[in-house]
């Protein structure tokens, strides 16, 4: 099957502080990630879109000075919380496709806590 | 905007019972996928449904998509405190992003 691992799995960090996640596609190459955000018992809210070599697109309402989004290769994408703040604080998941129409597969998750 | 709708939100049954999730929309999907997910970790596929129709058995959970592939079930028999956790659906049209579902959370006592 297909793996697709987060790193790390959590962080806390410092309010105003900038955080880094990685996600990285072990097994497959995935033009396209996608970054979700997900509240205490609720459903994922997709961020955005991130493709392979050109700019992420986002979703309406996500900021994208905020939640700064690289592909620099088709295995890894990462996710920049900038000047991170205490609302910021969440569960953070990336997930991968194979190619049009396949599932998607995720990572384990990333625990942010801002402090 | 693609809405998927999950029904329950929430259940909370004994070992041993039987439950139907059910994943509804207005709109068309070329795939749809169902994934559980517990709590601090990602979802996991559990299934991928992609003809109208169509029905797929994975141990004690039933999948099955519906005619219109505008919803889908999923139907678990003799459930077990093993299986608690969210299921999500989620919706594929093509190669844009995946649409999820509301989520369910299921909770199986002993």
């Amino acid at each position: 099957g297909a793996v697709v691992s987060q790193h790390p799995s959590w962080v806390i960090c410092k309010s105003g502080t900038s955080v880094k996640i990685e996600c990285r596609s072990l097994d497959f190459q995935a033009t396209t990630m996608f970054w979700y955000r997900q509240f205490p018992k609720q459903s994922l809210m997709l961020m955005a879109t991130s493709n392979e070599g050109s700019k992420a697109t986002y979703e309406q309402g996500v900021e994208k000075d905020k939640f700064l989004i690289n592909h620099a290769s088709l295995t890894l994408s990462t996710l920049t919380v900038t000047s991170a703040h205490p609302e910021d604080s969440s569960f953070y998941i990336c997930s991968a496709r194979r190619g049009a129409d396949s599932a998607a597969f995720f990572g384990q998750g990333t625990r942010l806590t801002v402090v | 905007t693609q809405l998927l709708e999950q029904s329950p939100q929430f259940l909370s049954i004994q070992e041993g019972e039987n439950l139907t999730v059910y994943c509804n929309s207005s709109s068309v999907f070329s795939s749809l996928q169902w994934y559980r997910q517990e709590p601090g970790e990602g979802p996991v596929l559990l299934v991928t449904v992609v003809t109208g129709g169509e029905v797929k058995k994975l141990k004690r959970l039933t999948f099955q998509f519906g005619d219109a592939r505008k919803d889908s079930s999923l139907h678990i028999t003799a459930a077990q405190p093993g299986d608690t956790g969210l299921y999500l659906c989620a919706g594929a049209a093509g190669f844009q992003k995946l649409v999820f579902g509301t989520g369910t959370r299921l909770l199986v006592s002993p």
